[in-house]
């Protein structure tokens, strides 16, 4: 299994940035996943989840009406359009995939990509 | 929204040691509750699930306990290579929370 985040870069306050997280090794198609992110020195912060189909999607708080998660199933992809990009977005995103094992954990992570918004 | 929390939010411990983690959550999460270790630059690897199940491959030096609104991490005969940061997340409210987490470093 791998996942492999890309799309990370260095952005002004208001830009956007579109990251991309390409997966390997299982069947994409059967898994919801989900995008989490860690700013400098701080914790790891939930950002978005998008279910196998696309039907259920959520975000958090902080990202609504920000962020946008989507997916491609053909192409074993999922991605994270960020726009209206404030300083606080800085941080290493992961993308992740959930498994339900009566609750649902994160079993695999990517190694994340980092974006920066700074002027 | 459920809020999570963690005590202590660091701690200092030998080699050898036992470890041990509280998560509190804002109302009952029943078990739905995992537990995630994180080194610098590294991903996070799940360590524990449904509060006490312990993942494929985890070191049975770690466990998990409790149900409804108070959980702990435990870690028994702390390694070298246990020195990380720990979060717990709850899961049963779909914006998966994150606790804000707990630093073990070398006493």
């Amino acid at each position: 299994v791998q996942l492999v985040e890309s799309g990370g870069g260095l952005v002004q306050p208001g830009g956007s940035l579109r990251l991309s997280c390409v997966v390997s090794g299982f069947t994409f198609s059967d898994f919801g996943v989900n995008w989490v992110r860690q700013a400098p020195g701080k914790g790891l912060e939930w950002v978005a989840y998008i279910s196998s189909s696309s039907r259920t999607i959520y975000y958090a708080d902080s990202v609504k009406g920000r962020f946008t998660i989507s997916r491609d199933n053909a192409k074993n992809s999922l991605y994270l359009q960020t726009n209206s990009l404030r300083v606080e977005d800085t941080a290493v995103y992961y993308c992740a995939r959930s498994i339900k094992v009566g609750p649902t954990m994160f079993d695999y992570w990517g190694q994340g990509t980092l974006v920066t918004v700074s002027s | 929204d459920i809020q999570m929390t963690q005590s202590p939010s660091s701690l200092s411990a030998s080699v050898g040691d036992r470890v041990t983690i509280t998560c509190r959550a804002s109302q009952s999460i029943t078990n739905y509750l995992n537990w995630y270790q994180k080194k610098p630059g590294t991903a996070p690897k799940v360590l524990i699930y449904a509060a006490s199940s312990l993942q494929t491959g985890v070191p049975s030096r770690f466990s998990g306990s409790g149900s409804g609104t108070d959980f702990t991490l435990t870690i028994s005969n702390l390694q070298p290579e246990d020195y990380a940061t720990y979060y717990c997340q709850q899961t049963l409210s779909p914006l998966f929370t994150f606790g804000p987490g707990t630093k073990v470093e070398i006493k």
